[in-house]
């Protein structure tokens, strides 16, 4: 009964490929993020989507595509990997409005390794 | 634009012993603060906000954070420090359109017996 979950874990994977790592959460939630943690444990945000439409795009390269199927999904592709994408990616889910006052509620991460 | 500086990448305290973090905010519109703590291998779970209220906030697990607008701080504290409190904390301050969160560095506390 994980409120947010992620698939897979762990992500080993060779420059140049593409790879998905998929989000659900079981809440009822309206919006969903997906964010980078870098090696320095630096955390931003890359997308938000509220009903399964985009409203957030923070400047990440077009290699990344989230995709909402339902708005209890949120997946992220990444095409042709980079080893700077070597990073661990949370998925975030909150109630209603898209806005911080809804608290955000994280799944375990998905640890992507680029070699 | 917002941004969070969290001093100190490290703090350690013994059990029992008083926990502060600290958090500096740079915002330009009336700030929403936020802390986070991220447990070994896991995701972030919020400890408490600050959205314009009172300026004390209780959190989770005996936390609490006191906004001070003249020093533009947002420091957690805790009494008493337990083992279990061990994880990295993070610092947020919301964007301009209340939208986003832009997160601090983070500070790993380390609780020893």
């Amino acid at each position: 009964d994980t409120a947010v979950s992620q698939t897979p874990k762990y992500l080993v994977t060779q420059m140049g490929n593409d790879k998905s790592i998929k989000c659900e959460q079981n809440l009822g939630h309206d919006t969903m993020y997906w964010y980078k943690q870098d090696s320095k444990k630096f955390l931003k945000i890359m997308f938000s989507y509220n009903n399964k439409e985009l409203i957030i795009n923070e400047t990440v390269p077009n290699r990344f595509s989230p995709k909402s199927p339902d708005k209890a999904h949120l997946n992220l592709h990444i095409n042709s990997l980079e080893l700077g994408d070597s990073a661990v990616y949370f998925c975030a889910s909150s109630q209603v409005s898209g806005l911080v006052t809804d608290t955000q509620y994280f799944g375990p991460g998905t640890r992507l390794t680029v070699l | 634009a917002q941004s969070v500086t969290q001093l100190g990448s490290h703090v350690s305290v013994s059990e029992g012993a008083l926990v502060l973090l600290r958090c500096n905010y740079s915002s330009s519109v009336p700030p929403y603060l936020f802390w986070y703590v991220q447990y070994p291998n896991q995701g972030l779970q919020l400890l408490l906000k600050y959205t314009s209220a009172a300026t004390l906030v209780k959190g989770i697990n005996g936390f609490e954070a006191e906004f001070k607008k003249s020093e533009t701080s947002f420091h957690l504290t805790k009494p008493s420090a337990h083992m279990s409190d061990a994880a990295e904390y993070f610092c947020a301050v919301a964007n301009s359109g209340y939208s986003t969160l832009t997160f601090g560095k983070g500070t790993m506390l380390l609780v020893s017996p």
